[in-house]
């Protein structure tokens, strides 16, 4: 069954430091990867998003993150966070053979120390 | 706008009642999707409805009921609550075009004593 699995429940980093949140998934082709963040008290909102090409792919607020077939990861970077980073940050995968259905890995809650 | 909306955003419910949990959006949106989230788990896909067609997850298949009785409104029933039905539910929402690209609410917080 496919799966997505963030290893990492909780980090801790320093303003200004760098930032690699891991996810690894488990599907026999290549799906379409997510991230999704959650700020306190509001809805989960879209990061960034991967379907095919540049393994590389930018979202907002300079994430970005890094598609390896290889390693069937899509690891999460950025490199000098904020304490506005602050939150709950989930991978995500949807299907080829039904992109209606994305499936979450349990997020991971990043504090970042001011 | 990109706002969905859940109500109510709080719900105590007693253990064999039933309850009852709205969404809407307002982006003309063909898909509407309802997540259960429970602490330190994944949010677990319970039901999504492509226009009007409902699909449902064959784990939860009896345990949820949806309806959808315009584009814009979709809700969730549990016929009769148990302990384990406690948990925050997500609504979200999604233009079947843009794959994964999904627009949540705040959530329902539900708990059943």
């Amino acid at each position: 069954a496919q799966s997505v699995t963030q290893p990492d429940a909780r980090v801790t980093v320093s303003e200004g430091a760098s930032l690699q949140l891991r996810c690894k998934y488990s599907y026999s082709a290549t799906p379409y990867l997510f991230w999704y963040v959650q700020y306190p008290r509001q809805g989960l909102q879209l990061l960034l998003k991967y379907y095919s090409g540049d393994p590389v792919v930018q979202g907002v607020n300079s994430f970005e993150a890094e598609f390896s077939k290889s390693n069937s990861s899509f690891h999460l970077q950025k490199a000098s966070v904020h304490w506005s980073d602050s939150a709950v940050y989930f991978c995500a995968l949807s299907l080829v053979t039904n992109a209606y259905k994305v499936i979450f890995g349990k997020g991971t809650h990043l504090h970042v120390l001011p | 706008d990109t706002t969905v909306k859940q109500n109510p955003r709080y719900k105590l419910a007693r253990v064999g009642k039933p309850v009852n949990l709205i969404c809407s959006q307002t982006m003309n949106h063909d898909t509407m999707y309802w997540y259960q989230k429970k602490p330190n788990q994944a949010p677990k896909l319970l039901l999504f409805y492509y226009d009007k067609i409902l699909n449902r997850e064959a784990d939860t298949f009896e345990k949820f009921q949806s309806s959808r009785p315009n584009n814009s409104f979709c809700s969730l029933y549990i016929g009769s609550a148990g302990l384990e039905y406690s948990a925050m539910y997500l609504c979200a929402s999604s233009r079947s075009q843009i794959t994964g690209q999904l627009y949540f609410g705040e959530g329902s917080k539900l708990t059943v004593l």
